[in-house]
This record gives structure tokens, C-alpha cells and sequence, in this order.
């Protein structure tokens, strides 16, 4: 799988946007790009994924470059309650048994009031 | 709706000592299984996996080992803790064709001492 580089911390102002980049320079033709969030002393969640095309959920949205060597996830609105480490992860989508989600560092996304 | 049960939330242990962490899913079925651990201010690191009942995957030689008695049941398990087994244990669920979209429990944090 392709290896992800995120700042590790980021700032953001409640009720404005958020935006989280991460680069994936060495990505495949086959591999998705995925964003979790974990927030402090819980389970990371699950909050969107795309191949090419931007992708929009009720939770974020994901913008993938042309070249796909780089994404940014949008959270519109960012609230304190989006206080989170956000993990970018590129794989293949699962089909294969080895297929793996590799969780790096991440990024601690900190909106202050 | 499917959901996740991990317990228990919290564990101090002394070294040496046997361990049984137990998760359950609720809601689907033939779900793909995961155990993750997760050490202080680092990322996820997957132990084990599995694809169906007594079926194992182990993704890192260590003190541990799982076990899947039942379809939605996946238990991790140690005869002897080790001081570096302290950490946060972490179970997850997917589904067969999306597998990298996977869905967390509350999560164990097991202190060795």
C-alpha cells in the first residue's frame, strides 16, 4: 500500500472550514484514498473514501487531485465536537485477503472556540 | 443497525498474568473481524483478522493470539502479559467486499503492571 504524509497538527477556527491535506505520491491506479478520525480515547470512525472523483458525504468532503498524488478532506463546518486525529489512508478497496488499512500518525485537528 | 461490544473498557494486569479481551458484533453477519492495538500517542497497528469461524490471520509475531468461536464473536487472548502489552486494544468489524471501510468498538486500554 502507498504511503500517506499528513502535518501532524492543525488549527481551525469553529464554524469555519476545515481542511486537512495528505499527500500519496506513490499511489496505484487501483488504490483508494481513506479517511478516518479518532477521537481522543475512542475508536477511530469511518468518514468517507474515493478512487478519482470528489466525494461528498454528510459528514466531510474529499478532493482528489487530478494526478492523484494528493487529497483534501473538508469538514465545512468544524465544530469543537470535530476535535479528532484525522488518518488519511490509501489502499486497495478489500476484494484481496491482502489488502490492509495501515494507520500512520495523522493529523490532530484541534477547533478552538 | 449493527453495532460493536468490547470489554472491558479498562484493565490493570500484573505481568505474568493470563488475558482475555472479548468482542462482539450484532446485526450482520459473516462480518471480517479485526484486532488492533494501539500503543501511547502512536497509530494502529493490526494484530490479527479474520475471515470466518476458526480462521486466524496474524499480522505480527507476539505475546498474543485470537481465536473466533462464533460467527460475531472474537476473543484476544495472552498466557502470559509482558510489559509492553500495555496499550489500547481495539476490535473492528467490516463487511466482505468493502473491507477497508471497518467499524470500531469503544476499545480496551489494558495496563501491565
Amino acid at each position: 500500500d502507498a504511503k500517506t504524509t499528513q502535518p501532524p497538527s492543525m488549527d481551525c477556527a469553529e464554524g469555519r472550514a476545515a481542511n486537512l491535506p495528505c499527500n500519496h505520491s506513490t499511489i496505484s491506479g487501483n488504490e483508494y484514498v481513506y479517511w478516518y478520525r479518532q477521537i481522543h480515547s475512542q475508536g477511530p470512525q469511518y468518514i468517507i473514501h474515493g478512487l478519482k472523483n470528489n466525494e461528498t458525504n454528510e459528514m466531510a468532503s474529499l478532493i482528489i487531485t487530478e494526478d492523484r498524488k494528493s487529497s483534501t478532506l473538508i469538514l465545512p463546518h468544524a465544530t469543537l465536537r470535530d476535535t479528532a486525529v484525522y488518518y488519511c489512508i490509501v489502499s486497495f478497496r478489500g476484494e484481496t485477503s491482502g489488502s490492509r488499512l495501515t494507520f500512520g500518525e495523522g493529523t490532530q485537528l484541534t477547533v478552538n472556540p | 443497525s449493527q453495532t460493536i461490544h468490547q470489554w472491558p473498557a479498562t484493565l490493570v494486569q500484573p505481568v505474568g498474568s493470563p488475558l482475555s479481551l472479548e468482542c462482539t458484533v450484532e446485526g450482520t453477519s459473516n462480518p471480517n473481524l479485526y484486532w488492533y492495538r494501539q500503543a501511547a500517542g502512536r497509530g494502529l497497528q493490526l494484530l490479527f483478522y479474520s475471515v470466518g469461524i476458526g480462521q486466524i490471520s496474524s499480522e505480527v509475531p507476539q505475546n498474543l493470539s485470537a481465536s473466533r468461536p462464533q460467527d460475531r464473536q472474537f476473543i484476544l487472548s495472552s498466557k502470559k502479559l509482558l510489559l509492553s502489552d500495555s496499550g489500547f486494544y481495539l476490535c473492528a468489524w467490516s463487511g466482505w467486499i468493502a473491507k477497508n471501510i471497518q467499524y470500531f468498538g469503544a476499545g480496551t486500554r489494558l495496563s501491565v503492571l
